[in-house]
Order: structure tokens, then C-alpha cells, then sequence
């Protein structure tokens, strides 16, 4: 069975205290691994996408990567406008049309 | 400005009263998919579509129908909602497959 896991479930920062979240994921042929962030009362909002272990994306203060076993997302210098859910999904062979997805991360940056 | 909209955002409902949650899209994507999301559990997919009059079940399919008459429209359809299908659900689209869905500002549904 596919499974995602993340962690921390809940991580307080100052603001400019650099960290990282982790995703790990036991699949059955990983066809892309997603990284969304979700405010309170809205939905997903879609940040990055990785297909191959070594891969890298960035945006803003964030930085994505990936390997075999586990997805990190950095965060550098987080400001208290990056609170937020941050969710980690996959999309496997035998369910291409699925995300399945961790339970996220809930990140509080305090000034 | 791309989008997905769903209505209502808010609807309290009772036991055994059918109700539809709408789903538009305005990017002309081809791919549309239903979540709800639960507390401890994320989301979990419920019904997914690759096309006009093309739909699959998910991983929590019981109590919901969809259909995709149109590209740009993919109903919710609960005919008789029970109070376990009280949620926080998603729409979602995406260009291709392979893509990142983008989502619905949800609709949060209480069954009494």
C-alpha cells in the first residue's frame, strides 16, 4: 500500500530560523512527488513538483528535493507570512490519477 | 483569472436530504478530482475524472456520485449524506496527468 509520511506534524520557527520538513514515502513506482501549501480555510496551493531522486526546485525561501526514500522541503530565513499546512502528496504507478497525500506539516513563524 | 470555484463554501445539512456541491474550471483542463479532507487522515481522493463522460472511483467512493457532462463542470452528488460525510471537501483540476492538480477553495459540509 502506498503511504506518505510526514514530519514534524507541528514545527514553531522564529522568523529567520532556517529548517527543514520531511517526507517519507513507501510506493509502488513514484510517477511525481508534490509539495502544496495550505493556509486556514482555503484549499492547496500547488509549489512544487519532482520526478527523479536528485531533483531540486526552488522558490523564494523555499527549496525542494528528493531522493529514493524521502522529500525535504527547506525553508531559509522563514518570515511569518510562511505559516502555514504544508502538505506532501505522491502520485504512484498503480494509481496515476491519485494524489496520495501526507497529513502535513503545520509550521508557525513567530517575529 | 485561472481558477477553480465551488459552491457552497458553507452548507449544513440534514440526514437523508440530497444535495449537489458544484465544481467549475476555467483553465480547460481535461483532468478534475474530488478530496475530502479530514482531521488526522488528509486528503483522500473520492472520485476522479480524465475527460467529458470519463469518471473513476477513488479511495472513499460510498455515498458520493459525480458526473462530467461538460469539461469545464464536475458535480458532487451525495443522494443520501449520512453524518460520517461531514468534511471539508476539495475540488481539483489539472492540464495533464502528470501535472499538479490545482484546487477549489472547498466546501465545508455538515450533516446533522
Amino acid at each position: 500500500e502506498d503511504q506518505v509520511t510526514q514530519s514534524p506534524e507541528a514545527l514553531r520557527l522564529q522568523e529567520g530560523e532556517s529548517s527543514s520538513l520531511n517526507c517519507s514515502y513507501t510506493v509502488s513506482g513514484l510517477r511525481g512527488l508534490f509539495w502544496y501549501r495550505q493556509d486556514p480555510g482555503k484549499g492547496p496551493e500547488f509549489l512544487f513538483t519532482l520526478y527523479s531522486a536528485g531533483e531540486e526546485k526552488e522558490k523564494e525561501r523555499l527549496k525542494a528535493t528528493l531522493t529514493k526514500k524521502e522529500s525535504f522541503l527547506h525553508i531559509t530565513a522563514p518570515k511569518p507570512e510562511d505559516s502555514a499546512t504544508y502538505l506532501c502528496a505522491v502520485r504512484t504507478n498503480t494509481g496515476f490519477q491519485k494524489l496520495v497525500f501526507g497529513t502535513g506539516t503545520r509550521l508557525l513563524v513567530s517575529p | 483569472e485561472a481558477q477553480v470555484t465551488q459552491n457552497p463554501r458553507y452548507l449544513i445539512t440534514v440526514t437523508g436530504k440530497k444535495l449537489t456541491v458544484t465544481c467549475s474550471q476555467n483553465m480547460n483542463h481535461e483532468y478534475m478530482s474530488w478530496y475530502r479532507q479530514d482531521p488526522g487522515l488528509g486528503l483522500r481522493q473520492i472520485y476522479y475524472s480524465m475527460n467529458v463522460e470519463v469518471t473513476d472511483k477513488g479511495d472513499v467512493p460510498e455515498g458520493y456520485k459525480v458526473s462530467r457532462k461538460e469539461k469545464r463542470n464536475f458535480p458532487l452528488i451525495l443522494e443520501s449524506p449520512s453524518p460520517n460525510q461531514t468534511s471539508l471537501y476539495f475540488c481539483a483540476s489539472s492540464p495533464d496527468r502528470g501535472d499538479g492538480y490545482t484546487f477549489g477553495s472547498g466546501t465545508r459540509l455538515t450533516v446533522v
